[in-house]
């Protein structure tokens, strides 16, 4: 069975302050998406890693994915109350189906 | 333009009630997905059809049922359910396949979900 662990589970910080969030697994991947889901929304897709050691930078936001294609990471600089959410990351396991992560429940105080 | 529109938003149903949740995309997606999302949890698949023919069914009782008349729409069904079955249900399309000189690989758009609840 594929599982994706996400760390932390939860995280509070002030805003200003730099954060990374965690995406582990002991299975390949040939692709991994990073969302972001509001309270009773739909999880809003941020960016797709496809390459082995990949790194995309969406303006505060820099998404890595591992060498081996297991694992990733996502580091938020300077962080706002607008980033606020639930993070998940998911991973393209065969054709269509996605193995979604545990989750990371992101508070940013003013 | 990468919108996913669902209805209801909301939707509050008896446990002998018949439903039916919709899901639409205008993308040219030729895959579409429903999830179920529990408070706190991330989304579970249930189905996905590519190319409007049911491909993957992740063991769903048989009160879900899934219905895609055509490559823009998507129905879920709803008959006898339970209470244990309210949860947040999202549906979601796939691009096609993008190829950046490794594997191909799809990208899921999400709908805003539909809220349900069993009484």
């Amino acid at each position: 069975t594929q599982l994706l662990e996400q760390s932390p589970q939860f995280l509070s910080i002030q805003e200003g302050e730099n954060l990374t969030v965690y995406c582990n697994s002991s299975s390949v991947f040939s692709s991994l998406q990073w969302y972001r889901q509001e309270p009773g929304e739909g999880p809003v897709l941020l960016v797709t890693v496809v390459t082995g050691g990949e790194v995309k930078k969406l303006k505060r936001l820099t998404f890595q994915f591992g060498d081996a294609r297991k694992d990733s990471s996502l580091h938020i600089t300077a962080a706002q109350p607008g980033d606020t959410g639930l993070y998940l990351c998911a991973g393209a396991s065969g054709t269509y189906k996605y193995i979604f992560g545990t989750g990371t429940r992101l508070k940013v105080l003013a | 333009d990468t919108e996913v529109t669902q209805t209801p938003k909301h939707l509050v149903m008896g446990m002998t009630n018949k439903k039916s949740l919709k899901c639409e995309q205008h993308m040219g997606h030729r895959a579409m997905y429903w999830y179920k999302q529990k408070a706190k949890k991330p989304p579970e698949l249930m189905f996905v059809y590519s190319y409007e023919k049911l491909s993957i069914n992740e063991s769903v009782p048989s009160r879900f049922s899934p219905e895609c008349p055509n490559s823009s729409l998507l129905n879920l069904h709803l008959h006898a359910l339970q209470p244990e079955d309210s949860a947040l249900y999202l549906c979601a399309s796939s691009s096609k396949p993008t190829t950046s000189g490794g594997p191909n690989y799809y990208e899921q758009y999400f709908g805003p979900g539909t809220r349900l609840t069993v009484t």
